[in-house]
């Protein structure tokens, strides 16, 4: 199995901060790779996929990079509302894989 | 609108089983892989099963082959997971997503709010 180790698990940071989490593949997933964003009580929301890709409707301060074994996801400009949960996913072959997490806090 | 929502949920004793369901609507539910995927208290995001539009492929995490079974019915837009053998670890909130595209494997964009499931004596 695809282990995904994501750091840091915990991030405090202020508005205006610039954000990076890193995601780290235990084998090469190329470019299958996502991220997501949970809130307490929410479902999840899909950010990036295909490593690089935002997804419609989310804000361009966020962006994804990487492939093979590295990833990350930048904030370019904290917001308020960006105060949650962060997760990578392997999406390149079964069983997929959950990141451990990073809870985004603020500072 | 877009919408899955889970059912099926509840407080079970190790050992039991429970079956859960996810009805679909707003989109073409033959066309897209389906998932479940589910967050235990204090505990990050894990998958649990994915299934092909056509029922095709399957697959689970470790944690739950051979006690877990994933089917759907698109005749009826939905999605199941019957759950055997529970164990208090498989205490968590379930929720169903689906595929980004229709007929691929892709990130998960649509998810309902989850059904809740309590393993405990």
């Amino acid at each position: 199995d695809i282990q995904l180790t994501q750091s840091p698990s915990f991030l405090s940071a202020s508005v205006g901060d610039r954000v990076t989490i890193t995601c780290r593949a235990s084998q090469g997933i190329d470019s299958y790779l996502a991220w997501y964003q949970q809130k307490p009580g929410k479902a999840p929301k899909l950010l990036i996929y295909a490593a690089s890709t935002l997804q419609s409707g989310v804000p361009s301060r966020f962006s994804g990079s990487g492939s093979g074994t590295e990833f990350t996801l930048t904030i370019s400009s904290l917001q308020p509302e960006d105060f949650a949960s962060y997760y990578c996913q392997q999406l390149n072959s079964y069983p997929y894989t959950f990141g451990q997490g990073t809870k985004l806090e603020s500072k | 609108e877009v919408k899955l929502v889970e059912s099926g949920g509840g407080l079970v004793q190790p050992g039991g089983s429970l079956r859960l369901s996810c009805a679909a609507s707003g989109f073409t539910f033959d066309d897209y892989a389906m998932h479940w995927v589910r967050r235990a208290p204090g505990k990050g995001l894990e998958w649990v099963s994915g299934i092909s539009w056509s029922s095709g492929g399957i697959g689970y995490a470790d944690s739950v082959t051979g006690r877990f079974a994933i089917s759907r019915d698109n005749a009826k837009n939905s999605l199941y997971l019957q759950m055997n053998s529970l164990r208090v670890e498989d205490t968590a909130l379930y929720y169903c997503a689906r595929d980004r595209l229709s007929r691929s494997w892709d990130a998960f964009d649509i998810w309902g709010q989850g059904t809740m499931v309590t393993v405990s004596s």
